[in-house]
C-alpha cells in the first residue's frame, strides 16, 4: 500500500567504495520494479528498472538485484561518488492494466563521505 | 522527446486560500498522470491518478481535488488550504505500466 513512512534512514559510505541500498517490497504479485534517485529540492529521477522475470540488471555503475523469494530488491552503486548523495526510493508496480500504479518505499538517504 | 512541466516551483499561501497547481506533458498522447505529495524528509504519497480525460482516482481522502480537462493537462486544486497541505507536490506521467514514471520538478507549497 502507500508508503508515507518515518523519517528516512541514512547510509553513509566513503567516496570510492561500493554502496548497497536495500528495499523490501510488499506484494508478491508485483512484476515491475524501479529505483529512483531524488536530489534535494528536485523530483525523483529514474535510475534503473527490472522486471520480475529477471534476477539482475546492470546499468552504468549501478546494478539492481531482485530476490522474489523474500521480496527483496537492492541497488548497488559502484565506486560511489559525491554526486551520488541523494535519497533513493524503490518502487513496485501494483495493479493491472491501465489502473496500475507505482507504490514507493520509504526512501533511504545516501551520504557520501569525501 | 517527452517533457513534463510543473509550476509554480514554489508557492506560499495563507490558510483558507485556494490552490491551483498545473502540470502538462508534451510529446506523448494519452499518458497516465499522477499527483504525489512528499512531506519533508518523508516518502512519496500518491494523491490522485488519471488514465484519461475526466477520469480521476483518489487515493486518500483529503482537502485536495484533481482534474484533467485535457489529455496532457493535470491540475491539483483546493478550495481552502490547511496548514497540513504544506509539502512538496510532484506530478508524474507514464505511458503504460511497463514504463517507469517521469516526474516533474515539483512545487514546494508552504501554507502559512
Amino acid at each position: 500500500g502507500e508508503s508515507v513512512g518515518l523519517h528516512l534512514p541514512t547510509l553513509s559510505v566513503q567516496e570510492g567504495d561500493n554502496s548497497i541500498i536495500n528495499c523490501a517490497y510488499s506484494n508478491s504479485a508485483s512484476d515491475y520494479f524501479i529505483w529512483y534517485k531524488q536530489e534535494s529540492g528536485k523530483g525523483p529521477q529514474f535510475i534503473i528498472d527490472i522486471r520480475s522475470n529477471m534476477d539482475k540488471r546492470q546499468g552504468q555503475r549501478v546494478t539492481v538485484l531482485l530476490n522474489k523469494t523474500v521480496k527483496h530488491l537492492s541497488l548497488q552503486i559502484a565506486a560511489t561518488q559525491p554526486g551520488d548523495s541523494a535519497v533513493y526510493f524503490c518502487a513496485e508496480n501494483l495493479g493491472t492494466g491501465a489502473n496500475s500504479k507505482l507504490t514507493f518505499g520509504k526512501g533511504i538517504t545516501l551520504s557520501v563521505r569525501p | 522527446s517527452q517533457t513534463i512541466h510543473q509550476w509554480p516551483a514554489t508557492l506560499v499561501q495563507p490558510v483558507g486560500s485556494p490552490l491551483s497547481l498545473e502540470c502538462t506533458v508534451e510529446g506523448t498522447s494519452n499518458p497516465n498522470l499522477y499527483w504525489y505529495r512528499q512531506a519533508a524528509g518523508r516518502g512519496l504519497q500518491l494523491l490522485f491518478y488519471s488514465i484519461g480525460i475526466g477520469q480521476i482516482s483518489s487515493e486518500v481522502p483529503q482537502n485536495l481535488s484533481a482534474s484533467r480537462p485535457q489529455d496532457r493537462q493535470f491540475i491539483l486544486s483546493s478550495k481552502k488550504l490547511l496548514l497540513s497541505d504544506s509539502g512538496f507536490y510532484l506530478c508524474a506521467w507514464s505511458l503504460t505500466r511497463t514504463y517507469g514514471y517521469t516526474f516533474g520538478s515539483g512545487t514546494r507549497l508552504t501554507v502559512v
